[in-house]
């Protein structure tokens, strides 16, 4: 089945403690992204990556790290979280950067940083 | 810039009836995607219909429907016979040919569908 997954599905953490959320997908796709959801804001870009190696800043990336050492993964790094990234987390896939069928969501992330 | 905005943060309808999701957008590309995305409780965000902006026809999809109104720039969503699986929240998204990859967002508009 073509999916991206994610995990963990639920985490809650202590201010500071660094974390990582994985994320891989199994459709060959090119282009990943990270979005965060936070209510009345809709979802918004943290990182994406065109393709292995390439990575760049979304529009919230500040307190975020990426890497995309294979095609398939895409792990998201909080170093050291705060209380403000308390948030839903999506990792993305297309096949491309711009591709008329959108985007595969992972199924999110529920993080609670205390 | 490049911004989706979605006015209404609650809808709600009776079963079986229909119910139009309101999306205006911004942006100076003349080549886009719109899209909608129903996200359930269950937090998955599945693409319910897509529309290319060189189209003229509104795109379709069985109950669901979108009136694409180029020269306004909105984008609403018509779901026809409403049922209760139709709960959710909806968004609306935007994607520009230049925008390296990035969808851009409304706010979401939470639909509650009354038996």
């Amino acid at each position: 089945e073509a999916q991206v997954t994610q995990n963990p599905r639920y985490l809650i953490t202590v201010t500071g403690k660094k974390l990582t959320v994985t994320c891989s997908q199994n459709m060959n796709h090119e282009y990943m992204s990270w979005y965060r959801q936070d209510p009345g804001l809709g979802l918004r870009q943290i990182y994406y990556s065109m393709n292995v190696e390439v990575t760049d800043k979304g529009d919230v990336p500040e307190g975020y790290k990426v890497s995309r050492k294979e095609k398939r993964n895409f792990p998201l790094i909080l170093e050291s979280p705060s209380p403000n990234q308390t948030s839903l987390y999506f990792c993305a896939s297309s096949l491309t950067s711009y591709s008329v069928y959108g985007y595969t969501f992972g199924s999110g992330t529920r993080l609670t940083v205390v | 810039a490049q911004t989706v905005t979605q006015s209404q943060p609650e809808m709600s309808v009776q079963e079986a009836e229909t119910v139009t999701l309101s999306c205006t957008y911004d942006t100076s590309e003349s080549d886009y995607y719109l899209f909608w995305y129903k996200q359930p409780p269950s937090r998955q965000m599945i693409l319910v219909i897509r529309q290319e902006a060189y189209k003229q026809q509104n795109a379709t999809e069985n109950r669901f429907s979108v009136n694409f109104q180029k020269a306004a720039k909105s984008f609403s969503l018509k779901i026809s016979d409403s049922q209760l699986g139709d709960a959710a929240m909806y968004f609306c998204a935007l994607a520009g040919s230049s925008n390296t990859g990035k969808l851009i967002f409304g706010q979401g508009t939470t639909l509650q569908v009354k038996p």
